[in-house]
């Protein structure tokens, strides 16, 4: 079976800061992809960066960066310079390839809640 | 434009009347997903499928139903609603094709159900 978890329910930062938001995952698949998506207070879910298991580099998307950590089964986001706009709901979800998985489904963690201060 | 679109945005129901929320995506995709959005739980899938007249449960399949007859459309059906099931409710779709692993999941916009 394929978990995401995600142990921040809320994360506070300043403007200009960078942060990081943490997401762990657990699969016995070798073949998966994690996908970060942001959802703000007007409900829309806006998909944001993508890292593939096999990748070698960390993937990155403007202010957007992935810190893949294979060894860990960690995927954290980091956002570098905040700005206001970015405080939202955050989801890690990964799709995975093999036995554990149905083909095409994403498993979402419970989110982050990121509020950006001035 | 590339889109999923749901309807309604929003709905104020009572208890056992039967409602539907239509979903229909432009995007030519094999897969689509409902999922149910509630506070601290995250996204849970409902149904899924994964072509024509091919549908299966999720994890919270109880009081919904769902059909698949055109490639497009996948509405979401809950023949007697009850108050558990208001919630905010967001339909998805993916291709089944190339880089599987990589291909986005796009989402409705959410229909906000509530049930009294």
């Amino acid at each position: 079976a394929q978990k995401i978890t995600q142990t921040q329910p809320g994360m506070f930062v300043q403007e200009k800061e960078a942060v990081t938001l943490d997401c762990t995952y657990d699969t016995s698949d070798q073949s998966y992809g994690l996908f970060w998506y942001k959802q703000p207070s007007s409900g829309e879910m806006i998909f944001l960066i993508y890292q593939g298991s096999y990748d070698e580099q960390n993937a990155t998307e403007g202010r957007y960066s992935l810190n893949f950590q294979k060894a860990r089964k960690s995927a954290n986001l980091v956002i570098s310079a905040s700005q206001l706009g970015d405080s939202a709901m955050y989801f890690c979800a990964m799709r995975a390839l093999g036995r554990g998985s149905t083909l095409g489904r994403l498993y979402f963690g419970r989110g982050t809640q990121l509020t950006v201060w001035p | 434009e590339a889109q999923v679109t749901q309807n309604p945005r929003y709905l104020i129901t009572v208890t056992g009347k039967k409602l539907t929320v239509t979903c229909s995506q432009n995007m030519n995709h094999e897969y689509m997903s409902w999922y149910r959005q509630d506070p601290g739980l995250g996204l849970r899938q409902i149904y899924y499928s994964m072509n024509v007249e091919v549908t299966d449960k999720g994890d919270v399949p109880e009081g919904y139903k769902v059909s698949r007859k055109e490639k497009r459309n996948f509405p979401l059906i809950l023949e007697s609603p009850s108050p558990n099931q208001t919630s905010l409710y967001f339909c998805a779709s993916s291709l089944l094709q190339g880089p599987l692993l990589a291909n986005e999941q796009f989402f409705g916009p959410g229909t906000r159900l509530t049930v009294l």
